[in-house]
């Protein structure tokens, strides 16, 4: 298995603009989740997903970020607008049983807002 | 908010020497995990250890879990180089509908 996989590794986009960061996870995985890492505020939590649906977006920072997941292979995180606070790596994570399994991180995703 | 907080923030140490991380968390909790993540890189499991457990191995590592002081260990022995990373305790709370919650880390740096 190629593990779980995000893209782009880097984005660097200018303030305003719409980012989309896409994640697929470990076939099979019944559980996504999306992480911000920040030097500040370490490791948050950002909304996860079990069987395609959300079931807690509590982190989700304000309603300039959003997130889906159509289907069991893909999930996307898009903030509109960006600003430049929004930098940090963003990752993803599945896993296939919860809560006594553990996660599988993707390499993440650096956002650069300038 | 932060569940774990892991003790120190950063040791340094020389190959061969045994390095101790520590984390301390809030709630009650179904299971403590530990990760490493290398820089530039994301986070690999390393060990899980049940709230009913007290003590548990994998290979170099050990970790202990004291759930009466909401308190987890994490033992490198005979560290390497290879083992410079960030280490990560992460608690898996009992409250239901809950996601692993991430202390900020302990930075390790092992010489040669």
């Amino acid at each position: 298995d190629a593990g779980v996989i995000q893209s782009p590794r880097h984005e660097v986009t200018e303030m305003g603009q719409e980012v989309t960061l896409r994640c697929k996870p470990i076939s099979g995985h019944d559980y996504l989740f999306w992480y911000r890492q920040t030097m500040m505020r370490g490791l948050e939590l950002l909304i996860y997903f079990n069987n395609n649906v959300p079931i807690d977006d509590s982190g989700m920072p304000e309603d300039r970020f959003s997130a889906k997941m159509p289907n069991a292979s893909f999930s996307t995180l898009k903030i509109q607008p960006s600003e430049p606070r929004d930098s940090a790596v963003y990752f993803c994570a599945s896993s296939l049983t919860r809560p006594y399994g553990g996660y599988t991180f993707g390499s993440g995703t650096r956002l650069t807002v300038v | 908010s932060q569940q774990g907080e892991e003790d120190p923030q950063a040791l340094s140490i020389q190959e061969g020497e045994n390095a101790t991380m520590n984390c301390s968390y809030k709630t009650s909790i179904n299971n403590l995990q530990w990760y490493r993540q290398n820089s530039g890189r994301g986070l690999v499991h390393l060990i899980l250890i049940r709230s009913n457990e007290r003590e548990k191995h994998s290979g170099r590592l050990r970790v202990t879990l004291d759930t009466s002081k909401k308190s987890s260990s994490l033992l490198i022995t005979a560290s390497r180089a290879a083992d410079t990373a960030s280490y990560f305790c992460a608690t898996d709370a009992s409250q239901a509908g809950t996601a692993l919650i991430f202390g900020k880390g302990t930075t390790l740096s092992v010489s040669s």
